[in-house]
């Protein structure tokens, strides 16, 4: 058990709607990272959180948004969904950043109908 | 883009030695091998990572050619729970760091 939590589970949206996806990272975790899984591909980067700032982002439109809290935990909000943004939502938190192991939580499984 | 290249798939004899390989032909000094698994509608698992030297511990091996353009992951007595796609990754030492991953290599254990 990699420590990482993510909630909920599991969530069904209609196109247009907005979601908040929540991630608690790792014990003595500071940095949180955020990949979208579409089925049958690897992972992709949506950005990175360190000191509630966003310090790196991937190829994803502004619809896509976080936000870091004090305590470390982060949020992935998406407005405006789209058929092509169901995939399973992936967090990941490592210590600092610079190099360090990613610990992935179990992630969140959203459907856009 | 993702800077390794992994066979989409592979199978292995259940007690037998998985030999994972991975093209990195244009990886930088500074540059580190990283190998994650995800086993099927879990997040990715850390395996192992390395440098330039080969690298063990209670999980896999991992063997780095001396010219570090590739390397294998190596579980040494795979069983049905290694069953998982395996990813190669790159990444360097210093700095912000945006994980690219590939599609991976699907490793499937047969009985």
């Amino acid at each position: 058990d990699a420590g990482v939590t993510q909630s909920p589970t599991h969530l069904i949206k209609t196109r247009g709607q907005q979601v908040t996806l929540r991630c608690s990272p790792k014990s003595g975790h500071d940095t949180v990272s955020w990949y979208q899984q579409a089925l049958g591909q690897g992972p992709q980067f949506i950005f990175q959180y360190y000191e509630e700032e966003e310090r790196q982002r991937g190829n994803f439109p502004d619809r896509f948004s976080g936000h870091q809290f004090p305590n470390y935990s982060s949020e992935l909000n998406v407005n405006a969904l789209l058929l092509g943004d169901s995939a399973l939502y992936l967090c990941a938190s490592s210590l600092g950043i610079t190099l360090d192991t990613q610990y992935f939580g179990p992630g969140t499984r959203l459907t856009v109908l | 883009d993702a800077k390794t290249t992994q066979p989409p798939s592979m199978d292995c004899a259940e007690g037998r030695a998985a030999n994972l390989p991975c093209n990195h032909s244009t990886i930088s000094g500074n540059e580190y091998v990283y190998w994650y698994r995800q086993i099927h509608s879990q997040g990715p698992q850390y395996i192992i990572h390395g440098l330039k030297n080969n690298e063990t511990n209670e999980m896999a091996s991992l063997i780095i050619t001396e010219d570090r353009k590739s390397s294998t992951l190596i579980l040494p007595h795979a069983t049905l729970r290694d069953t998982a796609v395996y990813y190669c990754i790159v990444l360097n030492s210093g700095g912000y760091q945006k994980v690219t991953f590939g599609t991976g290599t699907k490793l499937q254990v047969i009985p």
